[in-house]
């Protein structure tokens, strides 16, 4: 089963609004990461967050981590139409070390 | 630039047919994945690498092996090729470093088995 649970699975909204999804996960993590793709592409790294940390922040996008809820946001501010794409948040175990993704939320920028 | 490479954007196979996926990196990473995408269930890890001529099971190996006879290249092979197994796959390569590690991904392939 995915380690990773993202909410929303879909996401609609007019340039220029913030768009926010979640990630939910199951285990402990030694960090959570995510990715972006464009359809039909690969997947591109955009931030990578530790347990230990709670905030961070590049450029317009704004990432947070509660792990004593299991869960972290992704925050894109001041959206653009080039910013839709799918979002996956990834989990890095504890105990172990490999990359474990959820399903994605799939965002429209619209014009 | 980083890149990772995979010889083939699109293949179309018959089932039982043997296939090769091909990925290349030129970053002198030590770890290298493959990855299957599917609507809904997201990215699955099928095998990885740590080190040449080395490989572990993912989540989901079976039906695939293997190949890892040089750093740069890590290879997914399906002996025998089946409907199900249909999908996009996707590899990726990391540094190995213990604080946690980005992946580095390929374009994919797309493969259709009929």
């Amino acid at each position: 089963s995915q380690q990773g649970e993202e909410d929303p699975q879909a996401l609609s909204i007019q340039e220029g609004e913030n768009a926010t999804m979640n990630c939910s996960y199951k285990t402990s993590i030694n960090n959570l990461q995510w990715y972006r793709q464009n359809s039909g592409r690969g997947l591109v790294h955009l931030i990578l967050i530790r347990s230990n940390e709670r905030e961070k922040h590049s450029g317009r996008l704004r990432v947070t981590l509660d792990t004593s809820k299991k869960s972290s946001s992704l925050l894109i501010t001041a959206s653009r139409a080039a910013d839709t794409a799918s979002y996956f948040c990834a989990t890095d175990k504890a105990a172990g070390n490999k990359l474990t993704f959820g399903g994605g939320t799939r965002v429209l920028v619209k014009p | 630039d980083v890149k990772v490479t995979q010889s083939s954007r699109y293949l179309v196979k018959r089932t039982g047919e043997k296939v090769f996926l091909e990925c290349v990196q030129d970053m002198d990473h030590e770890n290298m994945f493959w990855y299957r995408q599917d609507p809904g269930l997201g990215l699955r890890l099928i095998y990885f690498s740590y080190d040449v001529k080395m490989k572990e099971k993912g989540d989901i190996p079976e039906g695939y092996s293997v190949s890892r006879e040089k750093k740069e290249r890590f290879s997914l092979i399906l002996e025998s090729a089946s409907t199900n197994q249909t999908s996009m796959y996707l590899c990726a390569s990391s540094t190995k470093t213990s604080g946690g590690r980005e992946l580095f991904f390929g374009e994919g392939s797309r493969l259709t088995v009929l």
